[in-house]
């Protein structure tokens, strides 16, 4: 899936607790996204990043931040969770230029109990 | 912002028949539509896509049709086979250097044997 990766998989947590999920790539695309995955909404945009230290929001952003710190780490944090934020979290890199379609990873199950 | 609703939300088709999904968008500057197959527990994954400037593509069994003026494009699956069987998302962005794509809500493809 052109060298991107999250993690972890799955995770379980309680609410109020921080929780960061990683999205890893390997091929030096410059444009990052994260979306979440939930019935009957399709995918809805959390935030995205178009360099190192560059972001911006996307459609659902409240209670969420992120960090890109390197050009193959793209970081999404959930400061204080949630149940609302139970979900599944895909990131995704443009791959294919100015107009691209997108790859993405695998996901990641986060469920907030 | 950009809305993408799709329909039917779910399909249900005999093996070999044809399979047609329908979307529509809000943002008469979206220019580029893009359809991705979900499988089970994986990521989406981009199976064919459009520009404004065509109205039609094929792809051995798969074709996306694009009406600028409606603002609507379709996803039609000839001689279905079991493997066809996912969910399919389509999405519409407009002409931004970030390309943030807006999802429609998902179809989930059932091919009957």
């Amino acid at each position: 899936d052109a060298g991107i990766t999250q993690s972890p998989r799955h995770k379980v947590t309680e609410t109020g607790t921080p929780v960061t999920l990683r999205c890893h790539q390997t091929e030096n695309h410059r444009y990052m996204y994260w979306y979440r995955q939930d019935p009957g909404h399709g995918l809805r945009l959390i935030h995205y990043s178009y360099g190192v230290k560059d972001t911006d929001k996307g459609e659902v952003s409240d209670g969420y931040s992120v960090s890109r710190s390197k050009t193959e780490d793209f970081l999404l944090t959930l400061e204080s969770a949630t149940s609302s934020q139970t979900s599944v979290y895909f990131c995704a890199i443009r791959t294919q230029g100015l107009e691209g379609g997108y790859t993405f990873g695998s996901g990641t199950r986060l469920t907030v109990v | 912002g950009e809305n993408v609703e799709q329909h039917p939300s779910t399909l249900s088709v005999q093996e070999g028949d044809s399979a047609v999904i329908k979307c529509t968008y809000s943002d008469s500057a979206s220019n580029y539509f893009p359809w991705y197959k979900q499988e089970l527990g994986k990521g989406p994954q981009l199976i064919i896509d459009i520009r404004s400037n065509v109205g039609e593509k094929k792809d051995q069994r798969i074709a996306v049709t694009l009406n600028k003026t409606a603002k609507h494009f379709s996803l039609h699956i000839t001689e279905t086979q079991p493997e066809d069987s996912a969910v399919y998302f389509c999405a519409a962005s407009r002409p931004t250097t970030a390309r943030q794509l807006t999802f429609g809500s998902g179809t989930q493809l059932t091919v009957l044997p």
